[in-house]
């Protein structure tokens, strides 16, 4: 099993400029996440998605798009990106869980390491 | 208050000490309670979860107090490879938060001969 992969590692856009980032899984995971991590903030979560065709705002949301028309996959997209979005990208995937149990751990991808100029 | 917060260090400590991580969060009703760590560069990764009772994972020890809404981690006997950034992990509300999760922003760990 590979896990959780995401594409591309690496990327460097112009201010303005569009991508998607792609997430998958092969673990048959509901619950998706992405996160951006910054120097000193920790990680924090952008959208989310407890299922295939949902999708949910996180802690910081404005500026990114996410879709999850299949269940093993979860696209964040950046339709005008902006320096402020220079950062590295998690994606993250999640089972609900056993019943009785509360504690669903999270796999991680190995990041994608973005750069706006 | 930032929901969950951790000393930054960096700890630098010599191998075969003994180092303790304190993390405290601001939510009350919060669930559940993790450390994962997280190697330079890469994806973090599951440490251990935290349990009520405190537990224990060979060299590692993890406790929780709800009162003080207080987590630690014990490292005992460090090694070379422990160095790493170790971050304290919350889950706010338990299993109405569809297993989201908040990170404290973590504590680096640096362990030299």
């Amino acid at each position: 099993n590979a896990g959780v992969t995401q594409t591309p590692k690496f990327r460097v856009l112009k201010t303005g400029q569009s991508m998607t980032l792609l997430c998958a899984q092969d673990m048959n995971h509901e619950y998706m996440y992405w996160y951006r991590q910054d120097p000193g903030m920790g990680l924090r979560l952008i959208h989310y998605s407890v299922g295939e065709g949902t999708t949910a705002k996180g802690e910081v949301p404005d500026g990114y798009n996410v879709s999850r028309l299949k269940k093993q996959n979860f696209l964040l997209g950046l339709e005008s990106a902006a320096p402020s979005q220079t950062s590295v990208y998690f994606c993250a995937s999640s089972s609900p869980g056993l019943a009785g149990t509360r504690y669903n751990e999270q796999f991680f991808g190995p990041g994608t390491r973005l750069t706006v100029l | 208050r930032k929901e969950v917060e951790q000393d930054p260090g960096p700890f630098n400590v010599p191998e075969g000490a003994t180092v303790a991580f304190n993390c405290t969060y601001s939510n009350s009703a919060s669930q559940s309670f993790f450390w994962y760590r997280q190697d330079c560069r890469k994806e973090p990764k599951l440490l251990m979860s935290v349990y009520s009772s405190g537990n224990e994972d060979g060299r590692f020890t993890a406790q929780l107090n709800r009162a003080s809404q207080y987590i630690s981690l014990l490292i005992r006997d460090s090694k070379l490879s422990d160095s790493a950034t170790y971050l304290c992990v919350v889950n706010p509300a338990g299993g109405t938060s569809y297993g989201k999760l908040t990170f404290g922003q973590g504590t680096i760990l640096t362990v030299h001969p």
